[in-house]
């Protein structure tokens, strides 16, 4: 069984732009969900959809956006980028409704990085 | 406050040698925690997740323990490789109607020949 799959795998934009990250869970996962890592703050979480639906919001400036398609797949979306964007974007996947109730399978992020 | 809190930040050991890595949280409604070994520029992966009624799990050299009384669990790792040089992540969640995940700040292990 294919594993999560996320593109693109490294990402160079420039601050003021907008981006759009990828997520394709493994097949049957209905739930998806996105965390930014940073060297100093490690995983945190960004937001979480369960059949197209959000489910769960970190403490993230509106900039930052998701959606989910009938799929399953998952796109997020960063507009007007700042610096301090820059971290690697890790989505997951799993059979629960909310992430907390069973196992995540992650991907192996989008290294995004703004100059 | 919900938190989850790893320690040592880093460690350095011989191959061969065995470990202990902590975690402490203080998380409520509790349902489970999971330890995750994160490879550099890799997704993290599931090693071991208790719920509240298990103390005790194993994967192969990684053996996870979880004391619900205490709020504390550890991850030991025997005879060290040098493949276990990794992040462990601590990450716990919560039961609660929003079903959320609290994420440990990881050590960083190093296995040295």
């Amino acid at each position: 069984k294919a594993g999560v799959t996320q593109t693109p795998r490294y990402l160079i934009k420039t601050r003021g732009q907008q981006v759009t990250l990828s997520c394709s869970p493994i097949s049957g996962h209905r739930s998806v969900s996105w965390y930014q890592q940073t060297p100093g703050q490690g995983l945190q979480f960004l937001f979480e959809y369960f059949s197209e639906t959000q489910r769960n919001k970190g403490n993230f400036p509106g900039r930052f956006s998701g959606r989910q398609f009938s799929n399953s797949r998952s796109e997020m979306n960063v507009s007007t980028l700042e610096l301090g964007d820059s971290a690697l974007y890790l989505c997951a996947s799993s059979l629960a409704r909310r992430a907390g109730e069973a196992p995540l399978h992650f991907g192996n992020g989008t290294r995004l990085t703004v100059t | 406050k919900n938190q989850v809190e790893q320690s040592p930040q880093s460690l350095i050991i011989l191959e061969g040698k065995n470990c202990t890595l902590q975690c402490n949280y203080t998380v409520s409604p509790f349902s489970n925690l999971r330890w995750y070994k994160q490879d550099t520029g890799r997704g993290p992966v599931s090693l071991t997740i208790m719920t509240f009624s298990e103390n005790t799990k194993s994967n192969g050299r990684y053996t996870a323990t979880l004391d619900a009384d205490t709020k504390q669990s550890s991850l030991h790792i025997t005879a060290s490789q040098l493949s276990d040089s990794a992040s462990y992540i601590c990450v716990v969640g919560s039961s609660s109607n929003t079903g959320k995940l609290i994420f440990g700040q990881g050590t960083t292990l190093q296995v040295k020949p």
